[in-house]
């Protein structure tokens, strides 16, 4: 199916687990983002990247760990969980530009 | 530097009368501004765009919104509330610089009452 697709949907993690959130878009666009959102905090941008190989940090991007050596995949790492983890985090594409974000349904992550 | 200021984190109206979410912007130049949308447990849906051209623009499922220079706003508007109207709304503007990302308001969330 064409889209942007995020797994897993539900997640529960042990603080100090290594937990890897998976994104795949099958538009080939250049741009895709990672988001948490948290409540009182609407959405804020932890990495992103312009194209394969480029990657560049967001608002909040401590603890977490990207890569994107392919264009239709951008996989986001929490290297060591911890509670303020946390979330619901949201990946995201654009085609270029000042142009509108396509999202995923989100991955509810809980760290206990 | 951008930002987007949405005034009221919860909105209630009675289902047929008027919805109004207010959103205001901080840009240097001119933006790019959208309003999305978020329903229980989905990710986000882009409702409308403002690009460049005409300031009043329209979106999907009835919603409209006036792109307002002089007073550095975008409400969005719809005349008349559905029930499938509740859910969670944010307006966005579009950063002018390489890195092309979305500043997003904090959100208002619509409730609609029968």
């Amino acid at each position: 199916d064409a889209g942007i697709t995020q797994s897993p949907r539900y997640k529960i993690t042990e603080t100090g687990r290594q937990v890897t959130l998976m994104c795949h878009q099958t538009w080939s666009h250049s741009y895709m983002f990672w988001y948490r959102q948290d409540l009182g905090h609407g959405l804020r941008l932890i990495y992103y990247s312009a194209a394969a190989d480029i990657t560049d940090k967001g608002e909040v991007p401590d603890g977490y760990v990207v890569s994107r050596s392919k264009t239709e995949n951008f996989p986001l790492t929490l290297e060591s969980a911890t509670r303020s983890q946390t979330s619901v985090y949201f990946c995201a594409s654009q085609t270029g530009p000042y142009t509108e974000a396509f999202f995923g349904q989100g991955t509810r992550l809980t760290v206990v | 530097a951008q930002s987007v200021t949405q005034l009221g984190s919860h909105v209630s109206v009675s289902e047929g009368a008027l919805v109004l979410l207010r959103c205001n912007y901080s840009s240097s130049v001119p933006p790019y501004l959208f309003w999305y949308v978020q329903y229980p447990n989905q990710g986000l849906q882009l409702l409308l765009k403002y690009t460049t051209g005409a300031t009043l623009v329209k979106g999907i499922n009835g919603f409209e919104a006036e792109f307002k220079k002089s007073e550095t706003s975008f409400h969005l508007t719809k005349p008349s509330a559905h029930m499938s109207d509740a859910a969670e709304y944010f307006c966005a503007v579009s950063r002018m610089d390489s890195s092309y990302k979305l500043i997003f308001g904090s959100g208002t969330r619509l409730l609609v009452r029968p």
